[in-house]
């Protein structure tokens, strides 16, 4: 089982809809991250939060909006996707510091209509 | 560059070992990852080795490490249809986990 929690599992949207993925993990981590994913290929890094600051922005579009509102939560908000955006949108964490391992969880598979 | 290589495929039968080989290019990463990739699933930590270790071994998982030739490899004795996955390794760069391509494990019984 996975310490870092993510919901939904499964979301469809149409590309006027607004909805967020959720994200929380109780390990006492201070860094969390969004990553995407297409089908066989690495996750790409799109923000980085420590101690519940944006710290990496890799060049996101702003469709894409997270917020860090607590240290065990994330989420990200997604407003007019592009079918795409289509991809897994997998949360990780870590302890704060350069070599930390990253914790991921199982993801939010987002499908854009 | 910020290339981390992996083979793409690579097929076994069940109850033989596994060698899945990455190669690097930074070469002041402190640790270096392996993560699994299960269908459907999110990356589950594997193992992870420390730039000044040659080895580790874990249970069934076996990493190493050459620095000078910057390669990285994962052994899976004795593999099952289970280990059947993605396997992706990583290094951290300037705060950042750079990932390969992932080579894909396939478990013939």
């Amino acid at each position: 089982d996975t310490e870092v929690t993510q919901t939904p599992k499964h979301l469809v949207m149409g590309m006027t809809n607004k909805k967020s993925l959720k994200c929380e993990q109780h390990m006492g981590h201070r860094a969390m991250y969004w990553y995407k994913q297409k089908a066989k290929k690495p996750p790409e890094l799109m923000f980085v939060y420590s101690y519940e600051k944006l710290s990496i922005n890799e060049s996101v579009p702003s469709r894409f909006s997270p917020e860090c509102p607590n240290s065990s939560l994330l989420n990200l908000h997604l407003h007019a996707l592009q079918p795409e955006d289509s991809a897994l949108y997998l949360c990780a964490s870590s302890q704060e510091g350069r070599v930390s391992p990253l914790h991921f969880g199982n993801g939010t598979r987002l499908t854009v209509t | 560059g910020e290339d981390v290589e992996q083979s793409l495929f690579l097929s076994v039968r069940e109850g033989d070992s596994s060698v899945i080989n990455c190669t690097y290019t930074d070469s002041s990463s402190t640790y270096l990852y392996w993560y699994k990739q299960e269908p459907g699933a999110g990356l589950q930590l594997l193992t992870y080795i420390f730039s000044n270790m040659d080895m580790k071994q874990d249970q069934r998982l076996t990493v190493l490490l050459n620095k000078k030739d910057k390669h990285l490899s994962l052994r899976i004795a004795d593999t099952q249809t289970g280990d059947s996955a993605i396997y992706f390794c990583a290094e951290s760069m300037g705060g950042k986990l750079i990932f390969g391509q992932g080579t894909e494990l396939s478990v013939k019984p």
